[in-house]
């Protein structure tokens, strides 16, 4: 199975921030990659397909980049409406797996 | 707009089967895949398997031969059975579409949280 490693597992950060966070894969998924964000309470949103293309309405504060092993999610102006649990997804190969996510919060 | 709603009890005793239904509407489920992923405590996701568009089935290894996915497309539905299920089968289950069978996930339902417990 290709294992996806997230990390930071969480992060504080301030409005007005700008944010990284890092999926590698334990071997190459090509740009099968997507990003989620999953706010408390609520279901996981796509934010990012194919490693780098924005989902419709999701603002462009939020970019996806890599290829093969390595992924990054960037937040470029931190939002107050940002916390989450962020999560990649890789969909090269079965079974399907996820990242253990990155946590998110407001300092 | 496609939606997806899944229902089902929420307390399942150990042994017991687990089943839930997937309601979708504004999308026919004879086009696409169609997927069930479940989210732990602690925040682990783990994809536990599909039905496509045919009818066709793929699952997660890792629950044997415990799941079936099965669909009534005269409803617009598909269904999770999990069987023998264990206190470790506690979890949030959502049901999901995808693009293709090489996409990721563009519409989730909300998710229904289900208990193993006696």
């Amino acid at each position: 199975n290709t294992v996806m490693t997230q990390s930071p597992t969480s992060m504080f950060t301030s409005v007005g921030d700008r944010v990284t966070m890092s999926c590698k894969a334990s071997q190459n998924v090509g740009i099968n990659v997507g990003w989620y964000q999953q706010k408390t309470g609520q279901s996981p949103k796509r934010l990012i397909y194919w490693a780098s293309n924005r989902d419709t309405g999701v603002p462009d504060r939020f970019t996806g980049s890599g290829s093969g092993t390595d992924f990054t999610l960037t937040i470029s102006n931190m939002q107050a409406e940002d916390p989450a649990i962020y999560y990649c997804l890789q969909h090269n190969s079965y079974p399907l797996t996820f990242g253990s996510g990155t946590k998110l919060e407001i300092k | 707009e496609v939606q997806l709603q899944e229902s089902g009890p929420g307390l399942v005793k150990p042994s017991q089967s687990l089943s839930l239904t997937c309601s979708v509407t504004g999308y026919s489920i004879t086009s696409n895949y169609w997927g069930w992923i479940r989210k732990f405590p602690g925040n682990k996701m783990e994809w536990m398997g599909y039905i496509s568009y045919s009818g066709s089935t793929s699952y997660n290894p890792s629950l044997k031969s415990r799941i079936s996915i099965t669909r009534d497309t005269s409803k617009n539905q598909f269904f999770l059975q999990l069987n023998s299920v264990t206190t470790e089968d506690t979890a949030t289950y959502y049901c999901a579409r995808m693009g293709t069978r090489v996409s990721s996930f563009d519409y989730w339902g909300q998710g229904v949280m289900v208990t193993v417990s006696s």
